[in-house]
């Protein structure tokens, strides 16, 4: 079946440093790739989608600057938090859509994040 | 904007009962709605998985059903075992993207 990857599982890093996070489809080409934030006991929040090669589109109250996502390959794609703070501590799932819109997205394990 | 609810937000039921998650959700132009279990600080497992033409899936103890047209799913869990305790997501994909439900905590009492 289709398995999505993600790395780290587990990260924790100071103030102020950027983190990056990593997305892979390990057996199929993901034309489509979602960034997902989970807080503590709420539900998946959809951050951005990305399409290879093209930038990303945000959803609203998603500041880019501080999410940069990069969908550089068919099979890769990568969320850096920059400048994190303790309030981007959070659960970040991504998933990935082989191709067709009305194929469904395979997700990742995830990836916590804690910001001392 | 799609919304997708979750009723009841908590369950708590002894071993061995049937139970019933309810997922609503307001637009009913969807290509397929997922139901995942998460456990606490894990990702999504995906239950099941049904297709906006379908009415509802199976597997093993697992029911999923969906009537599209009124904007709801139940997914029926029968007898229920203490492994089953976990938070339970539905989701409906549009196409563009998933929109998640708020989710339903699940334990099941030995």
């Amino acid at each position: 079946g289709a398995v999505v990857s993600q790395h780290p599982s587990w990260v924790i890093c100071k103030s102020g440093t950027s983190v990056k996070i990593e997305c892979r489809s390990l057996d199929f080409q993901a034309t489509t790739m979602f960034w997902y934030r989970q807080f503590p006991k709420q539900s998946l929040m959809l951050m951005a989608t990305s399409n290879e090669g093209s930038k990303a589109t945000y959803e609203q109250g998603v500041e880019k600057d501080k999410f940069l996502i990069n969908h550089a390959s068919l099979t890769l794609s990568t969320l850096t938090v920059t400048s994190a703070h303790p309030e981007d501590s959070s659960f970040y799932i991504c998933s990935a859509r082989p191709g067709l819109a009305f194929e469904t997205q395979y997700f990742g394990p995830g990836t916590r994040l804690l910001v001392l | 904007k799609q919304e997708v609810t979750q009723i009841p937000a908590a369950l708590s039921v002894p071993e061995g009962e049937n139970l019933v998650l309810n997922c609503s959700f307001t637009d009913s132009a969807i290509y397929n709605l997922q139901w995942f279990r998460q456990d606490p600080g894990k990702g999504l497992t995906s239950l099941l998985l049904i297709q906006s033409s379908q009415r509802e899936q199976t597997s093993g103890r697992l029911n999923a059903s969906l009537d599209k047209s009124s904007g709801r799913s139940t997914l029926y869990i029968a007898a229920s075992q203490p492994g089953d305790s976990a938070t339970y997501l539905c989701a409906v994909d549009t196409g563009n993207q998933f929109y998640f439900g708020t989710g339903t905590s699940l334990t099941v009492i030995p």
